[in-house]
């Protein structure tokens, strides 16, 4: 089974601050990787989707990138409402999570 | 717009089964091209697939929960459900119903989502 590994687990940020999410694949998985937001008490949303591609409607401070095992989700220019948690997900498999809070 | 909504009860005592029902409004399931799909997530924790059904009725589970789970669907109602037999405290979740994608490129990608339904187990 494929087991997908956010990193950092926790991190502190500024308004306007880029930042980026790391998600390391325990084997190759081409650019099938998705990104999903989540604020407390509210489903997940997808922000991204086939590694790189962006969601209908998802501002364009978020990107993602990278194929194989390892990816990231850069958002360039964080804003209040971006303070959650990111998950990436592959087919079946999720990562643990990175919550994203305010310094 | 297409929307989800997981209704069933919030409450199941131990050892009886969680059924819940997520209802589809704005977009047909019998019209194929996606997966209907059940996610939960326990208090404070992150997600796990519980599965996911076809229009046609063909299915999928999650190997750890497979001998205790049921989902279905209803075309005529445009709903799929969830049962989860033999629950116990660690079935307690937040129970969310949502489409998945059928395409290479998207596949098992969640685009849609219900609100999530909260099910605590305990007598």
């Amino acid at each position: 089974d494929i087991q997908l590994t956010q990193s950092p687990s926790f991190l502190s940020a500024s308004v306007g601050d880029r930042v980026t999410i790391t998600c390391r694949a325990s084997q190759g998985i081409s650019s099938y990787l998705a990104w999903y937001q989540q604020k407390p008490g509210k489903a997940p949303k997808l922000l991204i989707y086939a590694a790189s591609t962006l969601q209908s409607g998802v501002p364009s401070r978020f990107s993602g990138s990278g194929s194989g095992t390892e990816f990231t989700l850069t958002i360039s220019s964080l804003q209040p409402e971006d303070f959650a948690t990111y998950y990436c997900q592959q087919r079946l498999t999720f990562g643990g999570g990175t919550k994203v809070e305010i310094k | 717009q297409v929307q989800l909504q997981e209704s069933g009860p919030g409450l199941v005592k131990p050892s009886q089964t969680l059924s819940l029902t997520c209802t589809v409004s704005g977009g047909s399931i019998s019209s194929g091209g996606y997966y209907w799909s059940w996610i939960r997530q326990h208090p404070g924790k992150g997600l796990e697939w519980i599965g996911y059904i076809y229009y046609s009725g063909s299915t999928y589970y999650n190997p750890s929960l497979k001998s205790r789970v049921t989902i279905s669907v209803d075309t005529s109602k445009n709903q799929f459900s969830l049962k989860l037999s033999s629950v116990t405290a660690a079935d307690t979740a937040v129970y969310y119903c949502a489409r998945a994608g059928l395409g290479t490129a998207a596949l098992l990608v969640l685009d849609y989502w219900g609100q999530g339904t909260l099910v605590t187990v305990s007598s």
